[in-house]
């Protein structure tokens, strides 16, 4: 059985300041990991994955996360965030590729002016 | 590219109604997805489909909910009848076989 845990429901931080959104995940098997990013009143986009190769994937936009398998953890983390960061973010893992995927709980990224 | 289409964007009604929802996935995305996403939690899967197949519907609750997608493009989501505890985003999602999913806006049901 897959499940993952984000412990922050809520993180509140300044304009310009890092950020690191928490995700941990329990996986009998091998895992791929996402995160997306869902805006108001918006579906969910996906901001990064990882499926094999190098631990450390990067997104556009300035985001990153680093698949950690002996902490089971794929935290994002962002050097400074900006007011249009603003958003509620979700991890996934998944056993088959990008199907079957299961969902943290979300965290919500508040960025304050 | 169009992205997935959803509709309605808004839906309220009363315990006991019926209610549908409409998805158009991108055009020639095979998978497609529907999942249920409760304030304060994430999207669960209801049901996944490949083409005109149903690949994964363990989690529907079969006695309300249905769906359907009979062509292989559009797909349905039925629910009938309505509790209050459906009260929810129903997201849409589709993809490649295998691939990334993209999601629609979702469609808010509010259940009086």
């Amino acid at each position: 059985a897959q499940s993952v845990t984000q412990l922050d429901s809520q993180v509140p931080v300044f304009e310009e300041a890092p950020v690191e959104l928490r995700c941990n995940y329990s996986s009998s098997v091998s895992v791929y990991l996402f995160w997306y990013v869902q805006y108001p009143n918006q579906g969910l986009q996906l901001l990064l994955k990882y499926l094999s190769g190098s631990t450390l994937v990067e997104s556009i936009n300035g985001f990153e996360a680093e698949f950690n398998k002996s902490q089971t953890s794929f935290h994002l983390r962002k050097p400074s965030v900006h007011i249009s960061d603003t958003a509620e973010y979700f991890c996934a893992v998944s056993d088959r590729g990008a199907n079957n995927l299961f969902f943290g709980t979300g965290t919500r990224l508040t960025v304050i002016p | 590219e169009a992205g997935v289409a959803q509709s309605p964007r808004y839906k309220i009604i009363e315990k006991r109604q019926s209610v549908a929802f409409w998805c158009n996935p991108i055009s020639g995305h095979a998978t497609l997805y529907w999942y249920q996403q409760i304030l304060g939690q994430g999207p669960k899967l209801l049901i996944q489909f490949q083409n005109n197949g149903v690949v994964d519907d363990s989690q529907l609750p079969k006695d309300r909910f249905s769906a359907e997608r009979l062509k292989g493009v559009d797909s349905t989501l039925k629910i009938q009848p309505a509790k209050l505890e459906d009260s929810a985003v129903y997201l849409c999602a589709s993809s490649f076989i295998g691939d990334i999913q993209y999601f629609g806006a979702g469609t808010r049901l509010s259940v009086l």
